[in-house]
Order: structure tokens, then C-alpha cells, then sequence
């Protein structure tokens, strides 16, 4: 069974700081790996990973893939109010058929940025 | 595109009786997919389709629940009977490739 486990589950910084999401990973014939934020309602689509080592940026925020140990990290430098919400890491395995198939979300980080 | 429209926002029904989500999943999307979300569990996969045909429907926690897509602008997630532990937000999503795009989710409340 695919299982997705991020850390930590909730963290409480100040407006300013950087701040580092982990999320680590067993999936059966691995396609990629996303992460989403959802704030109050619909996740968002932030990253999508699939090679190990390329670091994909947007903005403030990063992530990287490591597929040999299965794992992937969120960086979010000079965290805003705004950056609060529920990050969710996601792994999309290789459907059988060769497309894609359903995704496997972890419970989420609970991000709470302080002014 | 106004994106993956859901209906309804919210539901509030008693135990027992038949309950009906809705989905129009974005123009051109061929896969669409049904996840509930609660505070113990996440978001959990329910079932997806691809070119309107269920491909996976493991994650489905019961025979009370059936999903169906008659076709590519359609999707419904029927609940019959509905319990309390069914309360939930009920997501549907679309894609063409990995990324998936949410649907704003049914509040489902059952009392």
C-alpha cells in the first residue's frame, strides 16, 4: 500500500523566517510527486517533482526530490502571513496501463505564520 | 474555464437517507478523480476515472457508496444509505497529466 508521512505536522513560526516541510514516501512503481497548499477550502497545486536532485522554485518557495531515499522537502524562505494554510504532499504511482493514477496524499504540515 | 465545479457546497441530511455529490470536472480533462478529506484521515482516494470509465475504485469504503460518469462533463458520488461517519469534505478533482485541480469540495454532514 502506498503511504505517504510528512513532518511536522504543525509548525509555528515568525513572519521572516525559513521554514522546511519534509515529506517522505513508499509508492509502488513511483510516476511523481506533487505538493499542494490548501488554505480554507480546494488544495492547490504548488510543485510537481519526478527526477531526483533538480530543484523545482517558485517565488519564496522550493522543493527537491530525493528518489533514492524517498523523500522530499518544501522550503519556504521569508515566510508571510499569507504563507499560512496546510501543505500537502502528494505521490502519483505508475498506473499498470502506463498513465496516470490516483494520487496519495499525506495528512498535511499545518504551517502558522505569526506577524 | 471556471474550473472543477461542485455541488453542493454544503449538505446537512439524517442518517439513513440518500445522499447525491455532483462534479463537472474541467473541459478536456480525461481524469477524474473523488477523494474525502476529515481530520483523522486526510485526503483519501474514493475512485477515479479515466475517458469516463472507473479504473479504481478500491479506495470506495463501502457498497453504500457508487460513483458514476455518464460522460466527460459529468461525475456523481452517490451515498445510500448515509451515515454520521460519512461526514466529510468530498473533493473532486480533474487532470489531463499529473496535476490534479480541485474542486472547492461538499461540505457532507450527516446527522
Amino acid at each position: 500500500e502506498d503511504k505517504v508521512v510528512q513532518s511536522p505536522l504543525s509548525l509555528v513560526v515568525h513572519e521572516g523566517d525559513t521554514v522546511t516541510l519534509n515529506c517522505s514516501y513508499e509508492v509502488t512503481n513511483f510516476r511523481s510527486l506533487l505538493w499542494y497548499k490548501q488554505e480554507k477550502k480546494a488544495p492547490t497545486f504548488l510543485f510537481m517533482l519526478t527526477s531526483s536532485g533538480i530543484e523545482k522554485k517558485s517565488g519564496r518557495l522550493s522543493s527537491i526530490l530525493d528518489k533514492k531515499e524517498l523523500f522530499s522537502i518544501l522550503n519556504i524562505t521569508a515566510t508571510q502571513t499569507g504563507d499560512s494554510a496546510v501543505y500537502l504532499c502528494a505521490v502519483e504511482p505508475r498506473y499498470s496501463g502506463g498513465g496516470a493514477d490516483g494520487l496519495t496524499f499525506g495528512k498535511g504540515t499545518h504551517l502558522i505564520i505569526q506577524p | 474555464d471556471a474550473g472543477v465545479i461542485q455541488s453542493p457546497r454544503h449538505e446537512v441530511t439524517e442518517m439513513g437517507q440518500e445522499v447525491t455529490l455532483r462534479c463537472k470536472p474541467i473541459s478536456g480533462h480525461d481524469y477524474l478523480f473523488w477523494y474525502r478529506q476529515t481530520m483523522m484521515r486526510g485526503l483519501e482516494l474514493l475512485i477515479y476515472f479515466n475517458n469516463n470509465v472507473p479504473i479504481d475504485d478500491s479506495g470506495m469504503p463501502e457498497d453504500r457508496f457508487s460513483a458514476k460518469m455518464p460522460n466527460a462533463s459529468f461525475s456523481t458520488l452517490k451515498i445510500q444509505p448515509s451515515e454520521p461517519r460519512d461526514s466529510a469534505v468530498y473533493f473532486c478533482a480533474s487532470s489531463l497529466y499529473s496535476e490534479a485541480f480541485f474542486g472547492q469540495g461538499t461540505r457532507l454532514t450527516v446527522v
